[in-house]
């Protein structure tokens, strides 16, 4: 079991908008930034957003993060069929000293 | 560049140890704040976290597998070793390595990942 609690699937239509959970506690969301990962069928996962709403170079502004008390949520607007991927949240927490990932949800679009 | 590619046994046999090696470039574990990460992937299932090593040599590992994992350092080679004891089926999975360029920085650069089968 993740420490860090995510949806298992959400699912949307094309042009449509998203949003997947991440929640935690005060040892690690609560009191560090959120990263979001995209990992597509067979390949390594992907930074996708960094410091809890920062994107890397090259992501586009249809993926944006925010954070708020020990949750943090990844929102996905103009949904391409692209985007169907594993999505998970990433954080530090201090009282595993350790790094934590969410259990991943899986984007459908249909 | 930044660039990160694992190396190690495709199969390993149940009870032996699993050594892998991160093979990277584009940036040096000397310089103040980097980090390298080991994290590995069941198939089907979710990211699970292994270990990190930081440029002062500090490691930090999963608590539910410290007694089975070691990680080190060769920055002369910019190289990261992972070694894991007592392989079991359950350890059957693709493991990645990646960079992480700071405190609270997120693991912004990954391999490719290797995948690692136990079985006899």
């Amino acid at each position: 079991q993740s420490v860090l609690t995510q949806p298992p699937s959400v699912s949307a239509a094309p042009g449509q908008t998203v949003s997947i959970s991440c929640s935690g506690s005060t040892s690690n969301i609560g009191n560090h930034y959120v990263s979001w990962y995209q990992q597509l069928p067979g390949t390594p996962p992907k930074l996708l957003i960094y410091d809890n709403h920062a994107r890397p170079s090259g992501i586009p502004d249809r993926f944006s993060g925010s954070k708020s008390g020990t949750s943090a949520t990844l929102v996905i607007t103009g949904l391409q069929t692209g985007d169907e991927a594993d999505y998970y949240c990433g954080t530090w927490d201090s009282s595993l000293s350790a790094v934590i990932f969410g259990g991943g949800t899986k984007l459908a679009v249909l | 560049q930044v660039t990160l590619r694992e190396s190690g046994p495709a199969l390993v046999r149940p009870t032996q140890t699993l050594t892998l090696t991160c093979i990277f470039s584009g940036f040096s574990l000397t310089t103040s704040g980097m980090c390298v990460s080991w994290v590995r992937q069941p198939p089907g299932k979710a990211l699970e976290w292994l270990a990190l090593i930081d440029w002062e040599d500090d490691k930090y590992y999963n608590t539910s597998l410290r007694t089975r994992l070691t990680i080190s350092k060769d920055t002369s080679k910019n190289q990261v070793v992972l070694t894991m004891t007592n392989m079991d089926p359950v350890d059957t999975a693709t493991y990645y390595c990646a960079r992480i360029p700071g405190p609270s920085s997120p693991l912004d650069y990954w391999g490719q990942g290797i995948l690692v089968t136990v079985s006899s």
